[in-house]
């Protein structure tokens, strides 16, 4: 594996269930970062890891709960969720916080029903 | 507030120039970015602009004056391919990995 990866690529889920989204990162960075992208929304920031250490969280409810166990490892998990919380998750990870370019995994398509 | 502006849509001939602006008024500064994203895939780095100026690098160039909170992404000899949603972001400060992305440009090459 190369790159940023990402699992599920699709999830459907009813709004009492509890899921979890896995990012992993084989470039040997230190920053990891989760972003929502909304039909026709900006792309927004969720969360920052910078060394396993959550550094950003952009106001997010606490229905996401992530989870950065180590610096290739980063996990989203959901739990009662919203019809209006169906987006493509992305992740995306960086040699450090404040480097330029961020590499963006291919995302979790997730739908709330 | 924050705010990125970019045309939704634009529309340009296989070989032709394209040039895609985007405005910024932010709390901070430091760093404009432009991605590229394919429908259904991941958005790819492109150029990232910190002082005034333009940024060339082969057939894209990225252009940023600070005073007018202006950039544009120019797109030499297009090609089929370059057809994608082009994201321009700013980071709003120092010590941060906050980007704030504007909607994206929906750019379509046509034959």
């Amino acid at each position: 594996e190369t790159g940023v990866t990402q699992t599920p690529r699709h999830l459907v889920m009813g709004m009492t269930n509890k899921k979890s989204l896995k990012c992993e990162q084989h470039l040997g960075h230190n920053a990891m970062y989760w972003y929502k992208q909304s039909a026709k929304k900006p792309l927004e920031l969720m969360f920052v890891y910078n060394f396993k250490e959550q550094t950003e969280n952009n106001s997010v409810p606490s229905r996401f709960s992530p989870e950065c166990p180590n610096s290739s490892h980063l996990f989203l998990h959901l739990h009662t969720l919203q019809p209006e919380d169906s987006a493509l998750y992305l992740c995306a990870s960086s040699q450090e916080v404040g480097f330029n370019e961020q590499f963006f995994g291919p995302g979790t398509r997730l739908t709330v029903l | 507030g924050q705010n990125i502006d970019q045309p939704t849509e634009m529309t340009a001939t296989e070989g032709a120039i394209v040039q895609i602006n985007c405005t910024y008024q932010t709390s901070g500064f430091n760093g404009l970015f432009w991605y590229q994203q394919h429908a259904g895939e991941a958005p790819t780095f492109l150029s990232y602009n910190v002082l005034d100026g333009l940024e060339e690098k082969g057939r894209f160039s990225s252009f940023l004056s600070r005073s007018k909170g202006y950039s544009y992404l120019l797109l030499k000899e297009l090609q089929m391919k370059d057809s994608a949603s082009y994201l321009c972001a700013v980071r709003d400060g120092y010590n941060t990995d906050k980007l704030i992305f504007g909607t994206g440009t929906r750019l379509q090459v046509f034959p």
